[in-house]
């Protein structure tokens, strides 16, 4: 059983490259996430799916692209990435709205010069 | 908007004695969970325990266990016998009623003395 996971594990950007961050989870699960982790931060909810054909925006979704066309995948898109965009990016998934807890992928370390 | 604050940003202990990190959060809605998620080098988010805000009882996960005080919005885990694999980031975080995610704090670095 894999979980959530992501690839690539580390990238590196030059600044206004495009990338696409891969996140697939195998336990059927309703919801995805992506999350942000800057140094001294917590984890930033970047955008969010509740299911296949359905995203929304989270806390900090500018510069970001989402979609959600099955409900294994859920890739984040850069289109023109920017330094401030160098973070540690984490997708999440859960069997639904509620408040069970989230399945977290390793995470991918993105570095943009 | 919930925050979670961690006023801890690094704690240390030694091998085998009790540690308690603390978390606060501010939120309006009365349906909650609450969870703590630990972070070792390897940068894996590892659930620790979550508790139910409707339930009164502390929740308990072998050497784990929280103090939740809705009244006061504290929600601090109680370490016991600490272990050198305990040592890593520790992260509280708040879920709503919504669909919007999880709310982070910022963090406390656990350092386990041998």
């Amino acid at each position: 059983n894999a979980g959530v996971t992501q690839t690539p594990k580390f990238q590196v950007l030059k600044t206004g490259q495009s990338m696409t961050l891969q996140c697939a989870q195998d336990m059927n699960h309703e919801y995805m996430s992506w999350y942000r982790q800057d140094p001294g931060m917590g984890l930033r909810l970047i955008h969010y799916s509740v299911g296949a054909g359905i995203t929304d925006q989270g806390e900090v979704p500018n510069g970001y692209n989402v979609s959600r066309s099955t409900t294994e995948d859920f890739p984040l898109r850069l289109l023109s990435a920017a330094p401030s965009q160098t973070s540690v990016y984490f997708c999440a998934s859960k069997p639904g709205q509620g408040n069970q807890p989230q399945h977290f992928g390793d995470g991918t370390r993105l570095s943009i010069l | 908007a919930q925050t979670v604050t961690q006023s801890q940003p690094e704690m240390s202990v030694q091998e085998a004695e009790t540690v308690t990190l603390s978390c606060t959060y501010d939120t309006s809605e009365s349906d909650y969970y609450l969870f703590w998620y630990k972070q070792p080098p390897s940068r894996q988010m590892i659930l620790v325990i979550r508790q139910e805000a409707y339930k009164q009882q502390n929740a308990t996960e072998n050497r784990f266990s929280v103090n939740f005080q809705k009244a006061a919005k504290s929600f601090s885990l109680k370490i016991s016998d600490s272990q050198l694999g305990d040592a890593a980031m520790y992260f509280c975080a708040y879920s709503g009623g919504g669909a919007d995610g999880l709310t982070f704090g910022k963090g406390t670095h656990l350092i386990i003395q041998p």
